[in-house]
């Protein structure tokens, strides 16, 4: 158990419909990062948030979102879903400041399915 | 960050020393290799990670060449629990919140009863 929670685990939804995915860090930690893996792709890194503030973006589409609250829980919105946005959406977060080793603690992902 | 370039699969008898190899041959002096694994469609786990010396832990050992530009991660006794899809990232290591970590394809390896 890497201590970062996601919800849900499953989602099926229709194209056009909007979701959003919740991603809780471990304890303490100030870093949140969002990452995108479909069949065809592997590994995407979308978004990262620290402390509340938006800090790095990948690949993230205009119809994707994502927020950092003051408790440092995440959340990623996606809308106008199409068929290619079925994929496991992963949350990872990281130690930051003088005990960082740069180790990543993933979630166990949210699957999104899109009929 | 570096680019890594990984065999894109492997076989290994349970039992035996897995060797992954992984060459990074544009490693800059501050740039740290990362080894994280993932099994099946689980979140990505961290396994090890060091700078130019050899570094061991419980899950594996690290071999960086002396120049750097490539290395070996090694799981000492593979069980089928490592079957997996095993990725080298290079990378820099910062205090203030920007650890990003970039994939690859990896190497899928599998423990061959």
């Amino acid at each position: 158990d890497s201590g970062v929670t996601q919800t849900p685990k499953h989602l099926i939804t229709a194209t056009g419909q909007r979701v959003t995915l919740r991603c809780s860090p471990r304890s303490g930690d100030l870093s949140v990062y969002w990452y995108q893996q479909s069949l065809d792709q592997g590994l995407q890194f979308l978004i990262q948030y620290y402390n509340g503030e938006e800090r790095a973006k990948g690949n993230i589409l205009e119809r994707f979102s994502a927020q950092q609250f003051p408790d440092l829980h995440s959340e990623l919105n996606l809308s106008s879903l199409e068929l290619g946005d079925s994929a496991l959406y992963f949350c990872a977060s990281s130690v930051d400041g003088g005990a960082n080793t740069g180790e990543l603690f993933f979630g166990e992902g949210s699957r999104l399915t899109v009929l | 960050d570096a680019k890594t370039t990984q065999p894109p699969s492997m076989d290994c008898a349970e039992g035996r020393a897995a060797n992954l190899p992984c060459n990074h041959s544009t490693i800059s002096g501050n740039e740290y290799v990362y080894w994280y694994r993932q099994i099946h469609s689980q979140g990505p786990q961290y396994i090890i990670h060091g700078l130019k010396n050899n570094e061991t832990n419980e899950m594996a050992s690290l071999i960086i060449t002396e120049d750097r530009k490539s290395s070996t991660l090694i799981l000492p006794h593979a069980t089928l629990r490592d079957t997996a899809v095993y990725y080298c990232i290079v990378r820099t290591l910062s205090n203030f919140g920007n650890e990003k970590l970039t994939f690859g394809t990896g190497t899928r390896l599998t423990i061959i009863p």
